[in-house]
């Protein structure tokens, strides 16, 4: 069965970077492209960007510019998020989602989320 | 950005009743519009894509409905697992947006 299995709840300064990861198992992971997005308490989510595992190709949310970079590491069908520069508004779940693609979008699988917590 | 704006923002309602959560989006979206489920403290769960497709496994009391701007989803016959907060979302561009989310507790 699809899982995505996600790193354990960081707690971090303002200023620093956090990396979450997201591993993957009961599919090909580069068949799939696979997005992150994140939800403030009581907020919806937000779609912050996608990736391709197949080659890697990235689409960042505009916001996120500069501060965002995701990747995948094939051989153990991992994919992970670094933020940078976090601000007490990055304070958040974060989840990995797959991303299904065809004629229609939608995410069919998430992974079971990440608490960053930003505070000083 | 493509707003999407649901509502109401929360509802009550008994067990048995039927329910409907409307969405609109800022522009038109043809058919790309997904809802999913969300029960506290668990990941988003997609119940249906392109408006009224119902995802594989999803209880066949969801329906959905709408095209262009504005779009429902209907609980035909409500279950106790169905109290959840109630999310559509548009996958017509990027960023893909979500609603705000509709509560749906007991009466």
């Amino acid at each position: 069965q699809v899982q995505l299995v996600q790193s354990g709840a960081e707690v971090k300064k303002p200023g620093a970077s956090v990396k979450v990861s997201c591993k993957a198992s009961g599919y090909t992971f580069t068949s799939y492209g696979l997005s992150w997005l994140r939800q403030a308490p009581g907020q919806g989510p937000e779609w912050m960007g996608w990736i391709s595992p197949y080659n890697g190709n990235t689409y960042y949310a505009q916001k996120l510019q500069g501060r965002v970079t995701m990747t995948t590491d094939t051989s153990t069908s991992t994919a992970y998020m670094e933020l940078r520069s976090l601000r007490s508004d990055d304070t958040a779940v974060y989840y990995c989602a797959r991303d299904l693609s065809g004629s229609f979008h939608y995410f069919d699988y998430w992974g079971q989320g990440t608490l960053v917590t930003v505070s000083s | 950005d493509i707003q999407m704006t649901q509502s109401p923002s929360s509802l009550s309602a008994s067990v048995g009743d039927r329910v409907t959560i409307t969405c609109r989006a800022s522009q038109s979206i043809s058919n790309h519009l997904n809802w999913y489920q969300q029960k506290p403290g668990k990941a988003p769960k997609v119940l249906m894509y392109a408006a009224s497709s119902l995802q594989s496994g999803a209880p066949s009391r969801f329906s959905g409905s709408g095209s262009g701007t504005d779009f429902t989803l209907t609980i035909s016959s409500l279950q106790p697992e169905d109290f959840a907060t109630y999310y559509c979302q548009q996958s017509y561009n990027t960023p893909r947006t979500f609603g705000q989310g509709t509560k749906v507790e007991i009466k």
